[in-house]
């Protein structure tokens, strides 16, 4: 089954605490993002990554890391220094340059900081 | 600076009725702009762009850069068109923005 693959759906975290996120893709997909989805604020991109081994800053990067080790791994560490950390995390891919073609979203994590 | 603007946070209509989901934007440049589509428990996932001029699910969106909109559009609206709908527009090569979203719900 081909697509993209968010995991945890569900996290919880405790203040202070660093929290890896997981995005798997099997699509071939060259380019990887995450977004983060808060009510009455659409999708805001945190980082994207064209190529393995290369990534940049969105435009809400601070306080969050990523990494692209391989082709279909593209996971989001959210740590300490991110103030307002509890939100909806989609991860998306596309085959290339999204000019040329959608972006196809996983399901989804879900972070609550308590 | 580039924008997405969708006005309305919810829009409800009834079954039958005409839809209209409004979107605008601010671009310097020729913008490619794009419909998103998210249904109860599934994911977000592309309904039309406006550069292949189609029609999907009976939706429409023509843009009109005199008045910087992009609206959606549909004639006769079904219960299972209610879903949350976004608005976006590429900004460069990787860099999708994305409006806030309307919910759309029909009703019987």
């Amino acid at each position: 089954d081909g697509g993209i693959t968010q995991s945890p759906k569900y996290l919880f975290r405790k203040e202070g605490q660093n929290v890896t996120l997981s995005c798997e893709q099997n699509l071939n997909h060259d380019a990887m993002y995450w977004y983060r989805q808060d009510p009455g604020q659409g999708l805001r991109l945190i980082y994207y990554s064209q190529i393995v081994n290369d990534f940049q800053k969105g435009d809400i990067a601070e306080g969050y890391s990523v990494s692209r080790e391989k082709k279909e791994s593209f996971p989001l560490t959210v740590t300490s220094a991110q103030k307002n950390p509890t939100a909806f995390y989609l991860c998306a891919s596309s085959i290339g340059p999204v000019q040329t073609g959608e972006l196809f979203f996983g399901e989804g994590s879900r972070l609550t900081v308590l | 600076a580039q924008r997405v603007t969708q006005p309305e946070k919810l829009l409800s209509v009834f079954k039958g009725a005409p839809v209209e989901l409004k979107c605008n934007y601010s671009y310097s440049g020729s913008p490619e702009l794009f419909w998103y589509v998210q249904y109860s428990r599934q994911r977000l996932q592309l309904l039309l762009r406006h550069i292949s001029r189609e029609s999907i699910k009976g939706f429409t969106a023509d843009l009109n850069k005199g008045e910087t909109s992009f609206h959606l559009k549909k004639p006769f609206a079904q219960e299972e068109d209610s879903a949350m709908y976004y608005c976006a527009l590429i900004q460069g090569t990787y860099k999708y923005i994305f409006g806030t979203g309307t919910r759309l719900k029909v009703l019987a």
